[in-house]
């Protein structure tokens, strides 16, 4: 298994400017995290699926970031328009079901600078 | 809500010595407590997890944690520091079904 698949690793935009941010979970795993992590705030949840389906979106910082799940293995985040103060690295996790029995798998991140 | 706190944002030990990182929780219910581990430049791996069965849990690279209900705490320790496990550490609680809110972070050094 490969485990959870993030791109870009690294990305560097300028303001202003649309980022997208992807994610491939492991194959039969139902539920998808995306994270943020700063040094400010540490570890935050944006948003998360479960069967690619939107549960709870109320950790997205404002209607500049939107996330979709088209099917089971594939998901983005996406920030239109980006700013400096988006800089961050980016987590997507995977879970096997909704349980909590259940601890994630996370990819290596994507590191975003807004400059 | 629940919550959890990591006492000490840095920890420092000697290779060979007790490593022990501190995490309490707070919550109304029986909790889900997981401890993670992140070392740079990459996503956090689980390294246990203590789902209401037995109070003393094993993790992967000879880390372990105990939940005392009494003092609403789940340390992490690990007998014998190796120079590998230099890395931040998090404790999670699940809260909601999966949502796991994550502490700050201790990040630990092992010294020669």
């Amino acid at each position: 298994d490969a485990g959870v698949i993030q791109s870009p690793r690294h990305e560097v935009t300028e303001m202003g400017q649309e980022v997208t941010l992807r994610c491939k979970p492991i194959s039969g795993h139902n539920s998808l995290f995306w994270y943020r992590q700063t040094m400010m705030r540490g570890l935050e949840l944006l948003i998360y699926f479960n069967n690619n389906v939107p549960i709870d979106d109320s950790g997205m910082p404002e209607d500049r970031f939107s996330a979709k799940m088209p099917n089971a293995s594939f998901s983005t985040l996406k920030i239109q328009p980006s700013e400096p103060r988006d800089s961050a690295v980016y987590f997507c996790a995977s879970s096997l079901d909704w349980s909590p029995n259940y601890g994630y798998t996370f990819g290596s991140g994507t590191r975003l600078t807004v400059v | 809500a629940q919550s959890v706190t990591q006492l000490g944002s840095h920890v420092s030990v000697s290779e060979g010595a007790l490593v022990l990182l501190r995490c309490n929780y707070s919550s109304s219910v029986p909790p889900y407590l997981f401890w993670y581990v992140q070392y740079p430049n990459q996503g956090l791996q689980l390294l246990l997890k203590y789902t209401s069965a037995a109070t003393l849990v094993k993790g992967i690279n000879g880390f372990e944690a105990e939940f005392k209900k009494s003092e609403t705490s789940f340390h992490l320790t690990k007998p014998s520091a190796h120079m590998s496990d230099a890395a931040e550490y998090f404790c999670a609680v699940a809260r909601g079904g999966n949502k796991l809110t994550f502490g700050t972070g201790t990040q630990l050094k092992v010294e020669l």
